[in-house]
């Protein structure tokens, strides 16, 4: 079994600001982990996922995040947020099932204010 | 495209009523979705599809909770008799192919049982 927790249900942060937003999860098998972006009253749109290879990954909108297999984390970051961040972001595991089953983490909430 | 269409927006039902949630999912894509949000259990897979046919729904939570596809571009999700624990956003998500592609959610049906 797979899951997912995010550590920080709510992260505030100024305009401009960097931000780091944790995810860890917990898997028995290889792990394949996404971000998930959640702007109000619509549905997710995918960040950026690792697969294999670098552990850094570079998503859409500035956002990158790190691999750590050691600490089991993958840790969504930005070094300068804007207003337009604010949003739910989802951290996501699969085992690799062809159907890509995707495992959710309970969201964190950034909130930038200006 | 259009992405992914969910129909309707909103419901609002009577306790006992039946309810059924539609969906469209991105011509071509062979993969069809179905999560439901809620505050308590976070966003939680109930039901996917691999063409037309259901391959795991060990997340439908009950007998009162169906899914079908009776063709590639249309799926229902139907819950009879409805209770105000049903209260919840559900999402329809597709994919094309096998494999780690994004999964294109649509905008969620906010169902509301009174």
């Amino acid at each position: 079994a797979q899951s997912v927790t995010q550590l920080d249900s709510q992260v505030p942060v100024f305009e401009e600001a960097p931000v780091e937003l944790r995810c860890n999860y917990s898997s028995s098998v290889s792990v394949y982990l996404f971000w998930y972006v959640q702007y109000p009253n619509q549905g997710l749109q995918l960040l950026l996922k690792y697969l294999s290879g670098s552990t850094l990954v570079k998503g859409i909108n500035g956002f990158e995040a790190e691999f750590n297999k050691s600490q089991t984390s993958f840790h969504l970051r930005k070094p300068s947020v804007h207003i337009s961040d604010t949003a739910e972001y989802f951290c996501a595991v699969s085992d690799g099932n062809a159907g890509n089953m995707l495992t959710f983490g309970g969201g964190t909430r950034l909130m930038v204010k200006p | 495209d259009a992405g992914v269409i969910q129909s309707p927006r909103h419901e609002v039902t009577e306790m006992g009523q039946e309810v059924t949630l539609r969906c469209k999912p991105i011509s071509g894509h062979d993969y069809l979705f179905w999560y439901r949000q809620t505050m308590m259990r976070g966003l939680e897979l109930l039901i996917y599809f691999n063409n037309n046919v259901p391959i795991d729904d060990s997340g439908m939570p009950e007998d009162r909770f169906s899914a079908k596809m009776p063709n590639a571009s249309f799926s229902t999700l139907k819950i009879q008799p409805s209770e105000p624990r049903d209260s919840a956003v559900y999402f329809c998500a597709s994919k094309y192919g096998t494999g780690f592609g994004e999964q294109y959610f649509g905008p969620g049906t906010r169902l509301t049982v009174t």
